[in-house]
């Protein structure tokens, strides 16, 4: 039930854009968006839910693509604290939150 | 307090022993989750709790894992016989129901020698 990330890593220069993608085998009920640094808890950033809305948080946005079970992150203009992991959460029938391998991201001067 | 807690911070012990590991929820949450995170993985589910009772706890790994919430706010997650493989990082997370933005603890990390 584990979601697949893509790309497992990408390093940007300050200014430059990203997007992340999470896909799913099975239906989605909502997609639950974090990054977490090293060493620390994972944090929200946003959950999108069935309806294939988009949200924004900042210069981050995502998508929910409900018949492609698919949802994709949106890192704009990235800034150095944009770095960390980013994971998706998806919630299926069972109504837990599954958490992909994540998607490294690292942002230089 | 304004955020999930979890003590200890870290735990080392040795194989075969027992630890318990705390988890404080945000206040009024009333969804618990407990979840195990290995090196470059994601949080992986263990078990949820609604109020005081064990939802599911279908990610836990075998019967040497066991948790309780008897009053519906602090949980305790209990490792028996411990293992080398037991070793990571235990997250906590609470939610106001089911379904809601978990908000994560800093977690424990575990390392069983």
């Amino acid at each position: 039930q584990q979601p697949v990330q893509s790309p497992q890593a990408v390093i940007l220069r300050e200014g430059e854009d990203a997007v992340i993608n999470c896909s799913s085998s099975k239906a989605l009920y909502s997609v639950h968006w974090y990054r977490q640094k090293h060493g620390e808890a994972p944090v929200f950033l946003m959950i999108l839910l069935k309806g294939g809305e988009q949200k924004g948080h900042e210069k981050i946005s995502a998508s929910f693509n409900e018949k492609k079970q698919q949802s994709s992150l949106y890192l704009t203009a990235s800034q150095l604290s944009y770095s960390g992991t980013y994971f998706c959460g998806t919630v299926t029938g069972a109504n837990n939150l599954f958490f992909g391998t994540g998607t490294r991201l690292t942002v230089i001067p | 307090g304004a955020g999930v807690s979890q003590t200890p911070s870290n735990k080392v012990t040795e194989k075969g022993k027992y630890v318990e590991l705390r988890c404080d929820p945000i206040s009024g949450h009333t969804a618990l989750y407990w979840y195990r995170q290995s090196l470059g993985q994601g949080p992986e589910f263990l078990i949820y709790f609604q109020g005081t009772g064990a939802a599911d706890d279908s990610g836990l790994p075998n019967d040497r894992f066991f948790a309780v919430r008897p009053e519906g706010s602090v949980s305790t997650l209990k490792i028996q016989r411990t293992e080398r493989g037991d070793s990571a990082v235990y997250l906590c997370a609470s939610s106001r129901d089911r379904g809601d933005t978990q908000y994560f603890g800093p977690g424990t990390r575990l390392t069983v020698l």
